[in-house]
């Protein structure tokens, strides 16, 4: 068990940029979640996988955010035209099953200026 | 959205005393977890507590769950500097995904 590991650690990009991040969850883990989280702030859900399959995007989710899971492996998440409110960590979990222990990565901290 | 909100946002103690953070959320839900993190870095799970459970122990960690007031509590007992982190409950709502509260800051003075 290698935990949950994200990538990059930090991100400092230009307004109006895209970004990418990617996320590799532990291997057996069928569920993967993406999470914003600001200063101050608890986690908030972005969207989540079971193996392949994108099941539910957050209705606070603009359609600048795009996330994948080809195969079932890893993830990415993208920004398109980043704003400086896209500035903030992001997170990703996996898991074995449904609202079980989630494992999170330590996250990318997204800088837009 | 965010489905709990903790209390107190921050609490400030010495080592060898006891912590309390509580928890109130909105609906009904399948079990409520707990997490801590520390600065900068991404959460570990706690504990997680079922809806039909109504007390739960790990270690120095006693977290209680009263689904009729909607409300958690996770006590700390003999806190220690290492303590210091923000801790946050999570519960399901009933469906997939976990929802976070709003976090308690706790630091633990040596």
């Amino acid at each position: 068990d290698t935990g949950v590991s994200q990538d990059p650690r930090h991100k400092i990009t230009k307004r109006g940029q895209n970004v990418t991040f990617r996320c590799d969850p532990i291997s057996e883990h069928n569920r993967l979640y993406w999470y914003r989280q600001t200063l101050g702030q608890g986690p908030e859900f972005l969207t989540y996988f079971q193996n392949e399959a994108q099941l539910e995007k957050s209705r606070l989710l603009s359609d600048r955010f795009s996330a994948e899971r080809p195969k079932g492996s890893f993830s990415t998440l993208e920004i398109q035209r980043t704003e400086q409110g896209d500035s903030a960590m992001y997170l990703c979990a996996s898991s074995y099953g449904p609202v079980v222990a989630l494992h999170f990565g330590n996250g990318t901290r997204l800088t837009v200026t | 959205s965010q489905q709990g909100e903790e209390d107190p946002q921050a609490l400030s103690i010495q080592e060898g005393e006891n912590a309390t953070m509580n928890c109130s959320y909105k609906t009904s839900i399948n079990n409520l977890q707990w997490y801590r993190q520390n600065s900068g870095r991404g959460l570990v799970h706690l504990i997680l507590i079922r809806s039909n459970e109504r007390e739960k122990h790990s270690g120095r960690l006693r977290v209680t769950l009263d689904t009729s007031k909607k409300s958690s509590s996770l006590l700390i007992t003999a806190s220690r500097a290492a303590d210091t982190a923000s801790y946050f409950c999570a519960t399901d709502g009933g469906t997939d995904k976990l929802i976070f509260g709003t976090g308690t800051r706790l630091q633990v003075f040596p």
